[in-house]
């Protein structure tokens, strides 16, 4: 099976630092993507794991652990406009799974001024 | 516009009614995939496709939901007898392939069963 467990909600404010942890438990293991999704929109990516280690783009930075079945995204100087859900999702790795992505129920983020 | 667009955006139907979706993906993108998002959840994953192949289908799908992707290109969700259970926001995600590339989500329908 596949579980996928994240903070249903956080809150900081405007100017902090906020880190969202993600951990996960699948049975294939093809990546690990970070998505924004403002209410009633649709998710947009924002980053992409697949070798243990730290990606960073901007404001943004994304870590992973394989061993640990471990993952956070890092949000630096945060704007009002974060204000969203924060969706972590695993992409399946082999045979039928490869390619589905498997989502967490999101943390929803509340940026305060 | 080259993004994946879906139609409608919204619908409201009656308990009993057959409803349609259509999701265009990017043009060159060889996977398509159909997700359900329910509120104060993640998207759970329905059915996909390469090309015109539907690869798996969810357990989520029941024998009330079909989905077709004719010359793999443009998508259709057809849900029948709908019921209030139904009513969740459904999207649709394209990928150019399986296993290297991220998926983009259109705007996804809302569907709303009364």
């Amino acid at each position: 099976g596949q579980n996928i467990d994240q903070p249903t909600e956080m809150t900081a404010t405007e100017g902090a630092i906020v880190q969202i942890n993600c951990t996960y438990q699948t049975s294939g293991f093809n990546g690990l993507f970070w998505y924004q999704q403002h209410a009633g929109e649709a998710p947009t990516f924002l980053s992409y794991n697949v070798l243990d280690g730290l990606e960073e783009k901007g404001r943004f930075s994304s870590f992973l652990s394989r061993s640990k079945g471990y993952s956070y995204l890092l949000l630096k100087e945060l704007q009002m406009k974060d204000s969203a859900s924060y969706l972590c999702a695993v992409r399946g790795g082999r045979g039928s799974t490869l390619g589905r992505l498997y989502f967490g129920r999101g943390t929803q983020l509340t940026v305060w001024p | 516009d080259t993004g994946v667009s879906q139609d409608p955006r919204h619908k409201i139907t009656k308990r009993g009614q057959n409803v349609t979706f259509r999701c265009d993906p990017i043009s060159e993108h060889n996977r398509l995939y159909w997700y359900r998002q329910t509120l104060g959840q993640g998207p759970e994953f329905l059915t996909y496709f390469q090309n015109e192949a539907q690869l798996e289908k969810s357990r989520l799908l029941s024998d009330r939901f079909s989905a077709e992707r004719p010359k793999g290109s443009f998508s259709t969700l057809e849900i029948q007898r709908t019921e209030q259970g139904d009513s969740a926001m459904y999207l649709c995600a394209s990928s150019l392939t399986a296993g290297s590339d991220e998926q983009y989500f259109g705007p996804g329908t809302r569907l709303t069963v009364t």
